[in-house]
């Protein structure tokens, strides 16, 4: 059983699009994470989010928004996609939050923009 | 804001021997956490090994261990006995100990390769 799913794994798609990309996991943790990796490997957080807080990157454009329906749950949502959106977003989970606990990564999404 | 450095963009390695990755970092924090990743080919991040920073005593996880000096913010992570299965990039990361959001800050990564 996956711990960390996230769908589509493969997305490629024309500029100005609105797309979405969907993580689940199944291990009772608080908090869910974005995290993007760009074409030269370097990793950025983009979002935290745990059932009572958001906290957001601030160098991430408002085009992209994290929507949680429930606590295992955490989608990545982005607008009017740009040739610069293309990446790999990662989604994590941990249950230890602010207290340097593992993080617990999915596959990877590779987003692709046309 | 805290930065991380891996100086080491590539390295190889033949199987069996031991290779020595790169991290350092800047903070004005004086507790932290510091973690190494591994990313194989699969894509997917795996925790390798973690060590916090009020703790004098290097983490080992089996063949992997770290070299942590803390005055001059530096954070290696040794490879004993490389496997084939090694090969993978490494992210070196860092957290302050009170960290709303828990959000990791990555280095650039090195890619390891292990030769046969």
């Amino acid at each position: 059983d996956t711990a960390v799913s996230q769908t589509p794994k493969y997305l490629v798609t024309q500029m100005g699009n609105d797309k979405s990309i969907k993580c689940e996991q199944n291990l009772g943790h608080d908090t869910m994470y974005w995290y993007k990796q760009d074409s030269k490997k370097f990793l950025k957080i983009m979002f935290s989010y745990n059932n009572k807080e958001l906290i957001i990157n601030e160098t991430v454009p408002n085009r992209f928004s994290p929507k949680s329906p429930d606590k295992a749950h955490l989608n990545l949502h982005i607008n009017s996609l740009e040739l610069g959106d293309s990446a790999v977003y990662f989604c994590a989970s941990s249950l230890e939050t602010g207290r340097g606990g593992e993080l617990f990564f999915g596959e990877g999404s590779r987003l692709t923009v046309l | 804001a805290q930065t991380v450095t891996q100086s080491q963009p590539e390295m190889s390695v033949q199987e069996a021997e031991t290779v020595t990755l790169s991290c350092t970092y800047d903070t004005s924090e004086n507790n932290y956490y510091l973690f190494w990743y591994k990313q194989p080919p699969s894509r997917q991040m795996i925790l390798v090994i973690r060590q916090e920073a009020y703790k004098q005593q290097n983490a080992t996880e089996n063949r992997f261990s770290v070299n942590f000096q803390k005055a001059a913010k530096s954070f290696s992570l040794k490879i004993s006995d490389s496997q084939l299965g090694d090969t993978a990039m490494y992210f070196c990361a860092f957290s302050p100990l009170y960290n709303a959001g828990n959000m990791l800050t990555f280095g650039g990564g090195t890619r390891l390769m292990v030769k046969p």
